[in-house]
């Protein structure tokens, strides 16, 4: 099946711990994306990429930090500098970087600080 | 910034009613428009896409509108279903997204 993949669902991390948030596709886009939803507001935008190789920063990348050396997989890390990263994290992808693409969602990793 | 609003952001309905989900955005240069659902601790389903040119996108029950002049859309849902009952967000942007906080759905039976 065609789809985008998040592991784990759910993670906990202590205080001062990096963790890292896995996200695979396999529909053969070039796009990928990473989003934070809290509580009551909308999606916001954390790190996109276009190709591999390349990737920017969104609007709350302070704290965060990916890698994209192939073009199914796009990690993200929630490091220590990150001072509220309790969320829902949902990756995404779209074909690729043109305006009109759709874009597609895995099902999510709620991560929580004990 | 392009700031997207979603009102209400909840509603209750009796099965078999019309549902009509409101979404608006501050900035009308926008590339297109997508509305997804939301079931509860998933991720987003896409239900329509919206490109910049079009007025409109239909997908068996459900038609979205588009007013960039406005800087409206409207999600429409023909007689809704329990299994409709979920939050509907709706995004705009180019390759990246703008998201409103979504409207949350129950379906009444």
């Amino acid at each position: 099946d065609g789809g985008i993949t998040q592991s784990p669902k759910y993670l906990f991390r202590k205080e001062g711990q990096n963790v890292t948030l896995s996200c695979e596709q396999n529909l053969n886009h070039d796009a990928m994306y990473w989003y934070r939803q809290d509580p009551g507001q909308g999606l916001r935008l954390i790190y996109y990429s276009q190709i591999v190789n390349d990737f920017q920063k969104g609007d709350i990348a302070e704290g965060y930090s990916v890698s994209r050396e192939k073009k199914e997989s796009f990690p993200l890390t929630v490091t220590s500098a990150q001072k509220n990263p309790t969320a829902f994290y949902l990756c995404a992808s779209s074909l690729g970087g043109q305006a009109y693409n759709e874009q597609f969602f895995g099902p999510g990793t709620r991560l929580t600080v004990l | 910034k392009q700031e997207v609003t979603q009102i209400p952001a909840a509603l209750s309905v009796p099965e078999g009613e019309n549902l009509v989900l409101n979404c608006s955005f501050t900035d009308s240069a926008i590339y297109n428009l997508q509305w997804f659902r939301q079931d509860p601790g998933k991720g987003l389903t896409s239900l329509l896409l919206i490109q910049s040119s079009q007025r409109e996108q239909t997908s068996g029950r459900l038609n979205a509108s588009l007013d960039k002049s406005s800087g409206r859309s409207t999600l429409y849902i023909a007689a809704s279903q329990p299994g409709d009952s979920a939050t509907y967000l709706c995004a705009v942007g180019d390759y990246k997204l703008s998201f409103g906080a979504g409207t949350t759905v129950t379906v009444r039976a």
